[in-house]
């Protein structure tokens, strides 16, 4: 069973630029999410879908983040005029349809530094 | 008061000895608990999720929830060097499907 993919694993940048992050969930998973973690942090909420529906946004997510999951398969995450403190890794998860409690299970992260 | 508190450690303890690992919440309607393991600039990985009031085994993890005093536990039986990493506790809130993640525990298991 594949896991969830990221790409790119690892993204530096200046500050200004947009960046765009992908991810693809466990093959069937309904449910993606994704999380951002800084150092000695846990991780933190940003959003989640289920299909192609954008459930829930996390008030983190300032106007400059935006995500789509246009088709209900993979998701992209896209930060407009990066900053400094966006540097941190991008976490994505994804979960099954079946069950009540929706275990996430993560991808190996997008870390993305501003310069 | 943190949703989701753990002690950040580290906790060090011999091989072969129990880790134990405590977090409280503040959520009392949340359901649902997991315990994740990072390694050192890896991502999260599951190693337990548990539902119900009580004891849940699997191998060398037991997970323990005690959802009247809003605390989970996850004890390691055996430990070895191996298990050196980071445990996050999270919470799955009582509505929606985000988790809420403590800042981790670093555990430490010396040889």
């Amino acid at each position: 069973d594949t896991g969830v993919s990221q790409d790119p694993r690892h993204k530096i940048t200046k500050r200004g630029q947009n960046v765009t992050f992908r991810c693809d969930p466990i093959s069937e998973h309904n449910r993606l999410y994704w999380y951002r973690q800084t150092l000695g942090q846990g991780p933190e909420f940003l959003t989640y879908f289920q299909n192609e529906a954008q459930l829930e946004k996390s008030r983190l997510l300032s106007d400059r983040f935006s995500a789509e999951r246009p088709k209900g398969s993979f998701s992209t995450l896209e930060i407009q005029r990066t900053e400094q403190g966006d540097s941190a890794m991008y976490l994505c998860a994804s979960s099954p349809r079946s069950g009540l409690h929706h275990e996430q299970y993560f991808g190996p992260g997008t870390r993305l530094t501003v310069t | 008061q943190k949703e989701v508190e753990q002690n950040s450690g580290p906790l060090s303890v011999p091989e072969g000895a129990i880790a134990s690992l405590n977090c409280t919440y503040s959520d009392r309607g949340s359901q649902s608990f997991f315990w994740y393991r990072q390694y050192s600039g890896k991502s999260p990985e599951l190693i337990m999720s548990i539902y119900s009031n009580g004891d849940k085994e699997d191998g060398r993890f037991t997970a323990q929830l005690n959802k009247a005093s809003q605390y989970v536990s996850l004890l390691i039986r055996d430990s070895q060097p191996s298990d050196s990493a980071t445990y996050l506790c999270a919470v799955k809130a009582s509505s929606g499907d985000k988790l809420t993640f403590g800042t981790g525990t670093r555990l430490a298991v010396r040889p």
